[in-house]
């Protein structure tokens, strides 16, 4: 089984600013997947970004990164130039390849409070 | 894109009676889905795997003869709540993916289950 641990309940941040959220994760398996969701108040889960275990390489999208430690287990989500509308939850998540794909682990959650 | 639908969005039922919530991959075949159930600011845990054509795979502690999950065809999986109770009320989502690992993971926008 695998367990993901998302340390920080609560975060806040001021427009424009960086915020980096923190994750670990703990599994045995060697194909793997790891995600981070934003769910806004409409409790929508929304996709920001997806990291594959075998590539080293951390994933961007936009204003958005991971530094992705495998050997530390550690997964971290960087937000660039917050906006207002970033405000949200947030959670790291993780699933295995193969047969059991898309069965999704989730950590805790961190919500994401971006001031003006 | 891909998109997942779940229906009904809002429901009210009375304590004892059931309640079924629908999941619906609109536009790829899944042989495969998954609900999870989120109580209010906490993370999202997985209740069952929904196979096609099969029996759903129910975690540890979730009662199988109260969540009942169907999964009669390709494009869509059921869950009914038997005899509700107020502590059932919760936010119930559903996720999906087309076939084959690595591909993106869909949520349906969740529904909000009140028993009274």
């Amino acid at each position: 089984a695998q367990t993901v641990t998302q340390s920080q309940p609560e975060m806040s941040v001021q427009e424009a600013e960086t915020v980096t959220l923190s994750c670990t994760y703990d599994t045995s398996e060697s194909n793997y997947y790891l995600f981070w969701y934003k769910q806004p108040p409409s409790r929508q889960m929304i996709l920001v970004i997806r990291q594959e275990a075998y590539k080293q390489q951390n994933a961007t999208e936009n204003r958005f990164s991971v530094n992705f430690q495998k050997a530390a287990k550690s997964f971290s989500l960087k937000i660039s130039d917050s906006q207002l509308g970033d405000t949200a939850m947030y959670f790291c998540a993780f699933v295995p390849g193969g047969t059991s794909y898309g069965k999704l682990t989730f950590g805790q959650g961190t919500i994401l409070t971006v001031h003006p | 894109g891909a998109v997942v639908s779940q229906h009904p969005s809002w429901v009210i039922c009375k304590s004892g009676t059931s309640v079924k919530i629908e999941c619906r991959s609109l536009d790829f075949q899944a042989t495969t889905m998954f609900w999870y159930r989120q109580f209010p600011k906490q993370s999202l845990m997985l209740m069952a795997t929904s196979n096609e054509g099969s029996k759903a795979t129910y975690e540890q502690g979730v009662e199988k003869d109260k969540f009942l999950i169907n999964h009669a065809s390709l494009t869509l999986s059921t869950l009914t709540v038997t005899s509700a109770h107020p502590e059932d009320s919760s936010f119930y989502i559903c996720s999906a993916d087309p076939r084959g690992s690595g591909n993106t993971i869909y949520f349906g926008e969740g529904s909000w289950l009140t028993v009274v």
